[in-house]
């Protein structure tokens, strides 16, 4: 069965310094996006992104976040200089088109960044 | 803001028994319901949808039903087996509009079921 994988599994980094996740969708999806959960809470919407630009964004996704689809088959988001409140899990899910049938969408595993 | 809630944090049934979890909506722009399961380490994982033009949505042991003038949906499981143990999520989302497709998630009930 088809998955979307997340890299790296868990990523410890320095308040203040950049990082990147890396996320490789479905290969016929179509509408990419990325979540969070932090420990304990409700998964997030950050942002959704279709025909190689940001469909929507929420309140959460500042501009110390972006995203990036740089070839045909990554799908990134970078969060610029991290504070300790962006430790969470970063969850990267893909679907395959607009219609309703399509929104059960998959998720990978996820990538849990820890800003120490 | 929680536009979809879901007010028990866990629940715990015995093997065999009925799991209802419930979910509750404020956003009148919702109109499509998907529940997700979630193992620890793991992303989460589509279970059922259903959509705002149906009542009922059923799929082997997993039945959805919406109520739309409660703004209420619940998830059943029956027979409920030890491997359905984990936490479970509803999520909603409009079906029109820039915010289609994109999922509010409630909290999460972590469901035990025991042998």
């Amino acid at each position: 069965e088809p998955e979307v994988t997340q890299t790296p599994s868990h990523q410890v980094t320095q308040m203040g310094q950049e990082v990147i996740l890396r996320c490789v969708p479905i290969s016929n999806h179509l509408y990419f996006y990325w979540y969070r959960q932090i420990l304990g809470q409700k998964v997030e919407f950050l942002v959704s992104f279709y025909n190689n630009e940001i469909s929507e964004k929420s309140e959460i996704f500042d501009d110390q976040f972006s995203v990036e689809r740089p070839d045909g088959s990554n799908f990134t988001l970078k969060i610029r200089s991290t504070k300790l409140e962006d430790s969470a899990m970063y969850f990267c899910a893909s679907r395959p088109g607009r219609t309703i049938a399509n929104y059960g969408y998959t998720f990978g595993s996820g990538t849990r960044l820890t800003v120490v | 803001d929680q536009q979809v809630k879901q007010n028990s944090p866990s629940l715990s049934v015995q093997e065999g028994r009925i799991s209802i979890l419930n979910c509750d909506y404020t956003n009148s722009m919702f109109d499509y319901f998907l529940w997700y399961k979630k193992y620890p380490a793991e992303g989460p994982t589509f279970l059922i949808s259903i959509s705002s033009i149906k009542d009922k949505n059923e799929d082997g042991r997993f039945t959805v039903f919406l109520n739309k003038s409660a703004k209420h949906l619940s998830l059943h499981i029956v027979p409920s087996q030890p491997g359905d143990s984990a936490v479970y999520f509803c999520a909603a989302s409009p079906s029109y509009g820039g915010s289609q497709g994109n999922l509010i998630f409630g909290k999460g009930t972590k469901l035990s079921v025991k042998p």
